[in-house]
């Protein structure tokens, strides 16, 4: 298996643009994350899915944030419109049973000018 | 709240000269501990979970070990391979499927 698959791998956008990222997780996974890196914050959690099924979304930072997961092989985390504060690392991770031994994706560095 | 900190933020070590990481946390009721290792570019590497204080976990030069409000990652003998990021997250039992993470200590091992 190729891993936990995440596109594009960096992303430049003006202010006030929509973004887009997308995930395709391993196989047979059941769960998937979405995480956000920053220098300031660390990692933190947005969303997690668990058999494509919406589950906490409680970390989503607004509104202006949106995921899906239409089958289970694919994902989307969008920003619209998108902000200087968004520019983070995006991680997208899953898992089989359990967040702690997830294994996430090479990410997408976003950068919002 | 749940809370993770990290220290030091940044060590340098010779080749072969061992040291410990350190990860306090605060946590209303541990279910985990987690140890990960990040490359530059690459997304979290999962290396050990513990679950009560007392417990221990190795891997190859490293070691893993948790009281009940701390962990040491202890690195014996680095070699510059080991450098890397390593992060520290807890899973509390108000969210079942949420790791806080520390910032991390940025490990450099020098030839």
């Amino acid at each position: 298996d190729a891993g936990v698959i995440q596109s594009p791998r960096h992303e430049v956008t003006e202010m006030g643009q929509e973004v887009t990222l997308r995930c395709k997780p391993i196989s047979g996974h059941d769960y998937l994350f979405w995480y956000r890196q920053t220098m300031m914050r660390g990692l933190e959690l947005l969303i997690y899915f668990n058999n494509n099924v919406p589950i906490d979304d409680s970390g989503m930072p607004e509104d202006r944030f949106s995921a899906k997961m239409p089958n289970a092989s694919f994902s989307t985390l969008k920003i619209q419109p998108s902000e200087p504060r968004d520019s983070a690392v995006y991680f997208c991770a899953s898992s089989t049973w359990t967040v702690a031994e997830a294994f996430f994706g090479q990410g997408t560095r976003l950068t919002v000018v | 709240e749940d809370q993770v900190t990290q220290s030091p933020e940044a060590l340098r070590l010779q080749e072969g000269e061992s040291s410990s990481l350190n990860c306090s946390y605060t946590v209303s009721g541990l279910r985990g501990l987690f140890w990960y290792r990040q490359d530059p570019g690459k997304g979290p590497e999962f290396l050990f979970t513990l679950y009560s204080a007392g417990e221990e976990k190795e891997k190859e030069r490293l070691k893993a070990t948790l009281t009940k409000k701390e962990s040491f990652l202890h690195i014996t003998a680095p070699k510059p391979e080991d450098s890397a990021t390593y992060l520290c997250a807890v899973q509390g039992e108000l969210g079942a499927n949420n790791l806080f993470f520390g910032t991390g200590t940025r490990l450099t091992v020098i030839p």
